[in-house]
Parts: C-alpha cells; sequence; structure tokens
C-alpha cells in the first residue's frame, strides 16, 4: 500500500541552526513532491514544489531534496528562528491523482 | 482576491444532529477538496471536485457523509446525524489545477466540529 512517512513527531533545534525534516515514501511514482507549512488553528500554507527531474530546490532559507531512488525528500530550514515553529507536512500525488498528505513533523525552534 | 473561506469556524453540536459546513473557494479555481484532520494528526482525503466531473468520494468515512459543489463554486459538506468520533477539525482547499498540471492547494481556515 502506498505509504508516507515523516521523521518523528516533534523536532527540537535551537534558534540559528539548520532544521532538516524528513519525507520518505512507498508505493508511489510522485512527479513532483510539496511541503506544506501549518501554524495551529489554520489550514496548511504550500511552500515549495519539487519536481521528479530536479535534485534540489531553494527558496530565501528553505531548502528541498528529492531523490527518487531513495524515495525520499529533505526539508531544510537553515538559519531557524522560532517563528519557523509549526508542524511541516510532505504532500505526494499518488495514483488517483489526489495530494496524499503525511502526517507532519512539528518543529520547535527553541530561542 | 480572497482566499479561501469557511463557515462556521466553529461548530457545536449534539449527537444525532445533522451539520452543513461551508466552503467558498479562491475564484476561478476549478478545483476543491475536502479533508479531516483530528487532534495531532494528519489529513484525511474526504471528497474531490474537479470541474463538472464527477466528484471522487473515495475518502467519505460512511453514507452519513456527503458534498455537494453548486455551480462549480460554493461547497457543502454535510454530515448526517453526528457522531462523536465526526469531531475533527473540517478543511477545504481549492486549486487551479487543470490537465496535467500540478495540485498546489490554497487552504482554508477550517470548521472545528465538536459533537457532544
Amino acid at each position: 500500500s502506498q505509504k508516507i512517512e515523516q521523521n518523528s513527531e516533534a523536532l527540537n533545534i535551537q534558534e540559528g541552526k539548520t532544521a532538516t525534516l524528513t519525507c520518505n515514501y512507498t508505493n508511489y511514482s510522485p512527479a513532483y513532491l510539496q511541503w506544506y507549512r501549518q501554524d495551529p488553528g489554520r489550514g496548511p500554507v504550500f511552500l515549495l514544489l519539487i519536481r521528479e527531474n530536479e535534485k534540489e530546490k531553494r527558496k530565501e532559507r528553505l531548502k528541498v531534496t528529492f531523490d527518487t531512488t531513495l524515495k525520499q525528500s529533505l526539508f531544510h530550514i537553515t538559519a531557524s528562528q522560532p517563528a519557523d515553529s509549526a508542524t511541516y507536512l510532505c504532500a505526494l500525488e499518488g495514483s488517483a491523482r489526489q495530494l496524499t498528505f503525511g502526517s507532519g513533523t512539528q518543529l520547535t525552534v527553541l530561542p | 482576491g480572497a482566499g479561501v473561506s469557511q463557515s462556521p469556524s466553529n461548530k457545536v453540536t449534539e449527537k444525532g444532529k445533522d451539520v452543513e459546513l461551508r466552503c467558498d473557494p479562491i475564484s476561478g479555481h476549478t478545483a476543491l477538496y475536502w479533508y479531516r484532520q483530528s487532534l495531532g494528526q494528519g489529513l484525511e482525503f474526504l471528497i474531490y471536485f474537479q470541474g463538472n466531473s464527477a466528484p471522487d468520494k473515495s475518502g467519505l468515512p460512511s453514507d452519513r457523509f456527503s458534498a455537494e459543489r453548486t455551480g462549480g463554486s460554493v461547497s457543502t459538506l454535510t454530515i448526517q446525524r453526528t457522531q462523536q468520533e465526526d469531531s475533527a477539525v473540517y478543511l477545504c482547499a481549492s486549486s487551479s489545477r487543470r490537465g496535467g498540471e500540478t495540485d498546489t492547494q490554497y487552504f482554508g481556515p477550517g470548521t472545528r466540529l465538536t459533537v457532544l
């Protein structure tokens, strides 16, 4: 069956460090992968999309990698700030051509 | 230029009652999705509308759940004879997806449903 796994439910890091979040998937052949941010009491907000033929994509302090051989995406936040604290979700398009979301990783950046 | 809106923002109901949740997508977006998110959990897909095509209802958990989309715009999710396990945040999203385009979704703030 298709499965999306995101690393550990919660991740705490010190301000200024780089946060690295992992998204692993099985039984998908996605043409692209997306990352979303969700704050408490709000809907998810789109951050980045990376296509299968792209190894890396950057946006300001964010960097996403996509390894279709390992079936893994890494999401990095450099020079992290307390305002980056949120839950981060990865999402893939499945066989039904709908986005399926991982359960998310809750990131806390400590001042 | 407004984003996706949902109403009500909060709904408290008694077990056995019916509820209707409303979603106003971004104007011009052809695709509309409903998800459910229980406390501390991920997004659970419920139903997907794309243009005038028949909706994909594969995620609806029971026949107590139904949704419609009138005129290709506003959507209503109806839960009949609510149960306590229906308590969750119901999120709506829309996208401008057409054909083989990527499906970047824009979410509303959600409706928090509490069934007593």
